[in-house]
């Protein structure tokens, strides 16, 4: 079965924290996201990246960096977290050769105190 | 650019009511690619169904059908005989490509509640 695993489902971290999202996915898929979903606004892309240590910004990268040393591994990094960055995260993944649907984690529930 | 747009915040029905979500995209591509996305209150988005701007057929599955418009540019999904296991958060998705990568635009997401 397929499978994205988010390694927290709840966080909670102090202002000016520095903050590790992580995301692993045992498809060998080429692609991976990370999204920020917040009600209203719906999924919104942070990061994305198409190979090992390739990535490219999506809507919304400010306060944000990603990683991409594994290619079933991909970590979203809040350098210093502030309280606006409370919410969900979810990561995905898509094998990047055909336009198929994309595999989501459960998501990692954000909370900047 | 690129679009999704899904009007309805949050719809209540009875259970047994027969229910659409309604979903307009905008897209200057002739190839692309529309999902529809179920959340559960667990959270996981689980996909529902596929379909290329090539395929204007209607889909049914079980109790979940589609209707694919290009002429209107919708993608609606129906819900008949709805039940309380149906109720979640559902996005309508388009891709796109940058670079040869696939990427995915969501909708704002509709909370459908079911009540018993």
């Amino acid at each position: 079965d397929v499978k994205v695993t988010q390694s927290s489902r709840y966080l909670v971290k102090r202002t000016g924290e520095k903050v590790f999202l992580e995301c692993v996915q045992d498809m060998d898929h080429e692609n991976m996201f990370w999204y920020r979903q917040d009600p209203g606004l719906g999924l919104r892309l942070i990061y994305f990246s198409y190979d090992v240590k390739m990535k490219e910004k999506g809507d919304i990268p400010e306060g944000y960096s990603v990683s991409r040393e594994k290619k079933e591994r991909f970590s979203l990094i809040l350098e210093s977290a502030s309280t606006n960055q409370t919410s969900m995260y979810l990561c995905a993944s898509n094998p990047g050769v055909l336009n198929t649907e994309a595999f989501f984690g459960q998501g990692t529930r954000l909370t900047v105190v | 650019a690129q679009k999704v747009t899904q009007a309805q915040t949050e719809i209540s029905v009875v259970e047994k009511e027969d229910v659409t979500l309604d979903c307009v995209y905008e897209t200057r591509d002739t190839t692309y690619y529309l999902f529809w996305y179920k959340q559960p209150p667990s959270g996981e988005l689980v996909f529902l169904i596929r379909r290329n701007s090539f395929d204007e057929q209607n889909e049914i599955s079980g109790r979940y059908s589609w209707n694919f418009q290009k002429s209107t540019s919708s993608f609606n999904f129906t819900i008949t005989a709805s039940q309380v296991v149906d109720s979640a958060v559902y996005f309508c998705a388009l891709s796109e490509t940058t670079s040869g990568t696939y990427k995915y635009i969501f909708g704002t997401g509709t909370r459908l509640k079911v009540l018993a």
